[in-house]
């Protein structure tokens, strides 16, 4: 069965405490990326990778990084969090070519204090 | 850049009201593919449809029913005889063929069905 794995589904943190949401899919798909989802704002893309050790920035990337070792894993690490992260983040990875679909994590929602 | 429009943030209507979604996008690509997705109030993103652009025949799927006009770049999707489960934010999306690409989102619209 197609997935994406994100964990944790839920957190909350303090300022400045760093932390990672760990994102893994088991499609072999080379493409995956990040995204935060905010009241009326919709979903923006934080980062994507297009292969191993192949990273760029999103439209929000500001506090976040990331990285792609391996090719089903790709981690989001907020190094010093702030309240302005707190967020409903996704993690996606997308097939592509003529049978394009994107696939979904949960979710992760996150809270900043 | 792509860009896709949805103008209706919020839409409230009683149980059985058929009720239109729009969705408005914009894209220099010729080849591209357009996307619904519901997100229920327990925040998963569930995929409803993909459309590609070569293919502008309309799609019924039980209640739901898709309308997608090149002409005037709109896939607007159709809940008839809505339900209260049918609440949510729906999100319509935009990914373009070429190369590497991701999905440009819509801002959602949030449906609120009541009994």
């Amino acid at each position: 069965e197609a997935q994406v794995t994100q964990n944790p589904r839920y957190l909350i943190t303090v300022t400045g405490k760093k932390l990672t949401v760990t994102c893994s899919q088991n499609m072999n798909h080379e493409y995956m990326s990040w995204y935060r989802q905010d009241p009326g704002l919709g979903l923006r893309q934080i980062y994507y990778s297009m292969n191993v050790e192949v990273t760029d920035k999103g439209d929000v990337p500001e506090g976040y990084k990331v990285s792609r070792k391996e090719k089903r894993n790709f981690p989001l690490i907020l190094e010093s969090p702030s309240p302005n992260q707190t967020s409903l983040y996704f993690c996606a990875t997308v097939n592509q070519g003529s049978n394009t679909e994107a696939f979904f994590g949960q979710g992760t929602r996150l809270t900043v204090v | 850049a792509q860009k896709v429009t949805q103008a209706q943030t919020e839409i409230s209507v009683v149980e059985k009201e058929d009720v239109t979604l729009d969705c408005v996008y914009e894209t220099r690509d010729t080849t591209y593919y357009l996307f619904w997705y519901k997100q229920p109030p327990s925040g998963e993103l569930v995929f409803l449809i993909r459309r590609n652009s070569f293919d502008e025949q309309n799609e019924i799927s039980g209640r739901y029913s898709w309308n997608f006009q090149k002409s005037t770049s709109s896939f607007n999707f159709t809940i008839t005889a809505s339900q209260v489960v049918d609440s949510a934010v729906y999100f319509c999306a935009l990914k373009v063929n070429s190369g590497y690409s991701t999905l440009t989102f819509g801002k959602g619209t949030m449906l609120l069905v009541s009994p």
